[in-house]
């Protein structure tokens, strides 16, 4: 199995305050994805990254951003959460080169009342 | 972005039973993968099959790129394949689009 690891896998928080999740990977690959899943809607990809400090929006970027300080640690923020961000959110990784599979984390359900 | 329509949205199988799962796309890709999605919330990569067939056990894949539609089947299928199936799909290699998945059930 990939290592990957996201924390917190749950968390709980009010409308307004930021949060941040932690994808942290050992597989030392190049390519890091945040992803989230709604009923009806899928997976769909938040933010990604291609390298250190490399990082682009994804087809729902909004209310969300990035850092990738280190190969190693993707971080997705919530700059003031509010309820329509309540979701599952999913890490991936997959290797160096371009077009190649993803390996998903085990996902962090966040609710935000 | 693409668009991926995945069919049936449920299916319900007697234990031992063989399916064919379809995913369709909208444009042309350099990368389709197949995931399944288990009762515990896990995803795990299925296929990688941008084009041609791939075989795993009892599992198999055969992506038309040219007709862009991709197709997984499952045989002789097992309580333990119950879960959503879904695929995945980009023309950049990076923006990945999702389908809603499949929701499959199997009966012992």
């Amino acid at each position: 199995d990939a290592g990957i690891t996201q924390s917190p896998r749950h968390k709980v928080t009010e409308t307004g305050t930021p949060v941040t999740l932690r994808c942290h990977q050992t597989e030392n690959h190049r390519y890091m994805y945040w992803y989230r899943q709604d009923p009806g809607h899928g997976l769909r990809l938040i933010h990604y990254s291609y390298g250190v400090k490399d990082t682009d929006k994804g087809e729902v970027s909004d209310g969300y951003s990035v850092s990738r300080s280190k190969t190693e640690d993707f971080l997705l923020t919530l700059e003031s959460a509010t309820s329509s961000q309540t979701s599952v959110y999913f890490c991936a990784i997959s290797p160096d080169r371009v077009g190649q599979p993803q390996h998903f984390g085990d996902g962090t359900r966040l609710s935000i009342l | 972005g693409i668009q991926v329509e995945q069919s049936p949205p449920d299916l319900i199988l007697q234990e031992g039973a063989n399916s064919t799962l379809r995913c369709n796309f909208s444009d042309s890709v350099n990368n389709l993968q197949w995931f399944h999605q288990n009762p515990w919330g896990q995803l795990i990569n299925l296929f990688y099959i941008p084009s041609g067939t791939k075989q795993n056990g009892r599992l198999s894949a055969t992506t038309v790129a040219t007709e862009r539609y991709s197709l997984l089947y499952i045989s002789s299928s097992q309580t333990t394949d119950s879960g959503v199936y879904f695929c995945a799909a980009s023309n950049t290699g990076n923006q990945f689009y999702f389908g809603t998945g499949t929701s499959l059930t199997v009966i012992p």
